[in-house]
């Protein structure tokens, strides 16, 4: 059974950042893209972006642009996702999904989660 | 950005009745050259992620009861479970991914009567 186990919760101040990981295991790392969406309390989905762990391409949504940076370690089929500069705004439950495979077409819908991670932005 | 309008916000339906909810896309997620609408339905359950019941519109993620049908075509969709079960109360959520970013609607919490 494909697995996403991601890191604990986190607490920052304005201004720092965050760096979130994701550990894969029961699939093969580099054949799917993977994709990062947050959840505000309370509130619906937004998609932040994607990564072909195969080579470390990505993209982020036009709001994160700057402030995102995901990356990945094959050798621990592990990903990571940075915010960077945050805000009270940035409060919310990140978590990780998987994507289409790497030799189709990248289609973001996302068939497994991880758990989620939440980061709380307070002073 | 493609905007996903959901209704109802919430439903209550009686076990064992049909619930029926929808998704309207501010363009078309309908990709002409291969006629597959763009469009996921998710299923979440408080202090879960969410969990891939439909993808293209219609088509039944594996192991997903097939209560959970998706229908539509272009701007419109519909999800619906036909005979309700207590474990289907959550928040149900549409998205498309014709155009990126990819986007969700608000959701529909779905209850029961």
């Amino acid at each position: 059974q494909v697995q996403l186990v991601q890191s604990g919760a986190e607490v920052k101040k304005p201004g720092a950042s965050v760096k979130v990981s994701c550990k894969a295991s029961q699939y093969t790392f580099t054949s799917y893209y993977m994709h990062w969406v947050r959840q505000a309390p309370g509130q619906g989905l937004e998609w932040m972006g994607v990564i072909n762990p195969s080579g470390g391409s990505t993209s982020y949504a036009q709001k994160f642009q700057g402030r995102v940076t995901m990356t990945s370690d094959t050798s621990t089929s592990t990903l990571y996702m940075e915010l960077s500069s945050l805000r009270s705004e940035d409060t919310a439950v990140y978590y990780c999904a998987r994507g289409s495979h790497t030799g189709t077409a990248n289609y973001h819908f996302f068939d497994y989660w991880g758990q989620g991670t939440l980061v709380t932005v307070s002073s | 950005d493609i905007v996903m309008t959901q209704s109802p916000d919430s439903l209550a339906v009686s076990l064992g009745e049909r619930a029926t909810m929808n998704c309207k896309s501010s363009q078309s997620v309908l990709y002409s050259s291969n006629s597959k609408n763009y469009l996921a339905w998710y299923q979440q359950k408080p202090g879960q992620p969410p969990k891939l019941l439909i993808y293209w519109a219609s088509t039944r993620e594996s192991g997903v009861p097939d209560r959970f049908s998706g229908s539509g075509s272009g701007t419109d969709f519909t999800l619906t479970i036909s005979s309700l079960q207590a474990e289907d109360v959550a928040v149900y959520y549409c998205q498309q991914y014709d155009t990126s970013p990819a986007t969700f609607g608000q959701g529909t919490k779905l209850e029961i009567k």
